[in-house]
């Protein structure tokens, strides 16, 4: 089945504690994009990702890293967390930056910073 | 950028009506239009799109009309079922962006048995 997979589904930390959301995908798309989903702001994005190893800043990076080592993974790596980052986090892939084309996304991470 | 303004933010029908949910965008460079589906604990799916050369694209009991002109566009359900309720957002995707959406708000749709 054609799917994005992110982990964990639910996560509650710390502040300043690293964490890692991961995200793969089996359809061998190019492009890899994050997603925050907060209450009346709708879908924003944090970093997206147009194939192996180029990565760039969405509207929202800030406090965020990402990597693409690997065409299927592109992990979300919070480096020291803040309560201003819980939200619901969406990774999304498409089958590639030029042209357009739909996302699939995952099932959502419903990250909480205490 | 882009700015996309979605309306309602709530509409609740009976079964068996239409639901119109209406979203306006700012830059005439954005050329096309997706629309995604939410449902409680999932991801937001693509239920259908429109591309700026086309005015009404429909897939069963959903449509989506454009406006380049007025820079609107709008998705269209008949027959509402009780699994239409959802939270429904448009998008627009400006063609120098890389495929990257700039998204509504979101509409939440309730329809009542």
């Amino acid at each position: 089945e054609a799917q994005v997979t992110q982990n964990p589904r639910y996560l509650i930390t710390v502040t300043g504690k690293k964490l890692t959301v991961t995200c793969s995908q089996n359809m061998n798309h190019e492009y890899m994009s994050w997603y925050r989903q907060d209450p009346g702001l709708g879908l924003r994005q944090i970093y997206y990702s147009m194939n192996v190893e180029v990565t760039d800043k969405g509207d929202v990076p800030e406090g965020y890293k990402v990597s693409r080592k690997e065409k299927r993974n592109f992990p979300l790596i919070l480096e020291s967390p803040s309560p201003n980052q819980t939200s619901l986090y969406f990774c999304a892939s498409s089958r590639s930056g030029q042209g357009q084309w739909g996302y699939t996304f995952g099932s959502g991470t419903r990250l909480t910073v205490v | 950028g882009e700015n996309v303004e979605q309306h309602p933010s709530t509409l609740s029908v009976q079964e068996g009506d239409s639901a119109v949910i209406k979203c306006t965008y700012s830059d005439s460079a954005s050329n096309y239009f997706p629309w995604y589906k939410q449902e409680l604990g999932k991801g937001p799916q693509l239920i259908i799109d429109i591309r700026s050369n086309v005015g009404e694209k429909k897939d069963q009991r959903i449509a989506v009309t454009l406006n380049k002109t007025a820079k609107h566009f709008s998705l269209h359900i008949t027959e509402t079922q009780p699994e239409d309720s959802a939270v429904y957002f448009c998008a627009a995707d400006p063609l120098y962006n890389f495929n990257k959406f700039y998204f509504g708000s979101g509409t939440k749709l309730n329809v009542k048995p």
